[in-house]
Order: structure tokens, then sequence, then C-alpha cells
């Protein structure tokens, strides 16, 4: 168990509304990673962390944007969702103490954007 | 860029019976990592199996074996003595080992066992 939750499990919301997705670590680690899974695609890179304060984008990042002022929490944004942002949304940790290079995951978000 | 491939969007198998899930890859890179990810209907990421590049020796774990063949960029997940509750969809995942990590995966096998 890597102590990763994710909040909320589930959502549903309108077009055009913000939504606010929340990880939680409870170990401290440096980097986390925010991926969604759609079908047909598998999972698929938006953002991720490597410390407070630093982001960078990943592969789907247009539409999302994320901050992490605590090590222990990464928000991932969405401004003004869109139904093709309907997804089951994941974060996932690489645990750096030891170093590890596999990554483990949160129970995921499935959001519904009508 | 990485990408990875599963041509398998389903499989079904009998209980007891081996099955084995194809993955193939593609990188210019030489320093990389292979893992299988498992996702049962609970939705849960699960860790199933990783192997490192540069190691010729194919991972095992218990049931779980890959056929790793790095020149032809193949990762292959093989489960023996299936159990019902092997049944989830499988990920084939790859990363760069070097910066960030960022996980590529596969599109995924549905794989059922059936009593």
């Amino acid at each position: 168990d890597a102590g990763i939750t994710q909040s909320p499990r589930h959502k549903v919301t309108e077009t055009g509304t913000p939504v606010t997705l929340r990880c939680h670590q409870t170990e401290n680690h440096r980097y986390m990673y925010w991926y969604r899974q759609d079908p047909g695609h598998g999972l698929r890179l938006i953002h991720y962390s490597y410390g407070v304060k630093d982001t960078d984008k990943g592969e789907v990042s247009d539409g999302y944007s994320v901050s992490r002022s605590k090590t222990e929490d990464f928000l991932l944004t969405l401004e003004s969702a869109t139904s093709s942002q309907t997804s089951v949304y994941f974060c996932a940790i690489r645990p750096d103490r030891p170093l590890r290079d596999e990554q483990f995951f949160g129970p995921g978000t499935r959001l519904t954007v009508l | 860029a990485q990408t990875v491939t599963q041509s398998q969007p389903e499989m079904s198998v009998q209980e007891a019976e081996t099955v084995t899930l194809s993955c193939t890859y593609d990188t210019s890179e030489n320093n990389y990592y292979l893992f299988w990810y498992k996702q049962p209907p609970s939705r849960q990421m699960i860790l199933v199996i990783r192997q490192e590049a540069y190691k010729q020796q194919n991972a095992t774990e218990n049931r779980f074996s890959v056929n790793f063949q790095k020149a032809a960029k193949s990762f292959s997940l093989k489960i023996s003595d299936s159990q019902l509750g092997d049944t989830a969809m499988y990920f084939c995942a790859f990363i760069f080992i070097q910066g960030a990590q960022k996980l590529v995966f596969g599109q995924g096998t549905r794989l059922t066992i059936n009593p």
C-alpha cells in the first residue's frame, strides 16, 4: 500500500464548470503523476511533478493545469470542463526512499462531464 | 517518441490454462524498463511484473513470467495455471530510465478466465 488517496472518487459535472481533483500521499515522495484512462488508449500522462512547485506537461496536457504547494498533495484542475474530459483519472507516485522505478497508483476518480 | 502496442484487445481462456499476452514497443533508447500492470474490475492498477532492459534473463513472479526479446522489441506476459482472479485488463508499459520517468502504456488487453 503506497498510501495514495484520490478525492473525489466520482464526480458528475456540467460543461464549462471548473473541477479540481486531489491526490494525496502519506509518504512525501518527490514524483507524482496524473494520468487519464480512456477505452482504446490505455493510460496517458497529463502532468507530473518532481517536487513542490515543480511541474511539467505530459502527453495530453491541453485543458488541464496542476499545482503542488505541499509535498503530499498534487491537484489537477480542469478550468472549464468539456465532454472530452469525461474519463477516469489516476494519480501515481514513484517512491524515492528507497528509489524505485515502478509507479504506484491511487484508486482513480471517475469524472463525467455532461 | 516511445510507443507501446498491444494487439489483442480481448482474450478468453479456461481456468488452469496457460495464456500469453503480447506487447511490442518502439524506442530508440537503450536503457529502459518494461512493466505489466493488472487492472481488475475494482479499477485499481496493480503492478504484476517488471523487466530491466539490460537484463537478459526473463523476469518471473510466481505464475507470471515474461518473454523479453530486446532486438525484436517484444515483451509478452505468460500466465500459467490461470485463476478466476486473473480476470482483468492487462496493460504493458514502458519507462525510460533517465529523467522524470513517464510511463507510456499500451491500449490494454481484456483477459477473461472462464470456470
